[in-house]
């Protein structure tokens, strides 16, 4: 099967600083990878579409200032949470689709960021 | 963007029997689904996929789509209780996936 990485895997900072988290396919290109954030007991929430070379277009109620996405190659995609505050806690998930034909998406394993 | 309804659970289910699964979309358009299992703190991945009318068999998962009907269903055979896991339905029609809460499996041994 396809895999996603991520990186970290856990990060804690502290209120008001800012936390990169790196989303890689390894063995396929991804001209579009997702991100997703999921709260305790709640479903995965789609946060934003990122394109390779293109502005990412985020869904409504998320702070495209906030949250900043990069997708510098084909390979990689970064989400950078801004001045976090501990309301940014949150398991942070990444996808990558692998064949626009059949829709198949790979997710990452994810990031556990705590803010305190 | 085309949605499903799952029932949340928990589903409880002794180990070695069946648990059934199942997912109803209002979308006459949708074609295929995804299944995805979640394990707790962890992302979701994929298991199985089904593009068609009937049922489809990957070893102890059976995957069946009655379009009649408008739902989905996944069947696992000789629970276990690492099958312990919440299972996500989604419309492969969808990019991005947008997937519910899902359902919740709790196999007991």
């Amino acid at each position: 099967g396809a895999v996603v990485s991520q990186h970290p895997s856990r990060v804690i900072c502290k209120s008001g600083t800012s936390v990169k988290i790196e989303c890689r396919s390894l063995d396929f290109q991804a001209t579009t990878m997702f991100w997703y954030r999921q709260f305790p007991k709640q479903s995965l929430m789609l946060m934003a579409t990122s394109n390779e070379g293109s502005k990412a277009t985020y869904e409504q109620g998320v702070e495209k200032d906030k949250f900043l996405i990069n997708h510098a190659s084909l390979t990689l995609s970064t989400l950078t949470v801004t001045s976090a505050h501990p309301e940014d806690s949150s398991f942070y998930i990444c996808s990558a689709l692998r064949d626009r034909g059949t829709h198949e998406q790979y997710f990452g394993p994810g990031t556990r960021l705590t803010v305190t | 963007q085309k949605e499903v309804e799952q029932n949340s659970g928990p589903l409880s289910v002794p180990e070695g029997a069946i648990a059934s699964l199942n997912c109803t979309y209002s979308d006459r358009g949708s074609q295929s689904f995804f299944w995805y299992r979640q394990y707790s703190g962890k992302s979701p991945e994929l298991i199985m996929s089904i593009y068609s009318n009937g049922d489809k068999e990957d070893g102890r998962f059976t995957a069946q789509l009655n379009k009649a009907s408008q739902y989905v269903s996944l069947l696992i055979r000789d629970s276990q209780p690492s099958d312990s896991a919440t299972y996500l339905c989604a419309p492969q029609g969808n990019t991005p996936l947008v997937f519910g809460k899902g359902t919740r499996l709790s196999v007991i041994a």
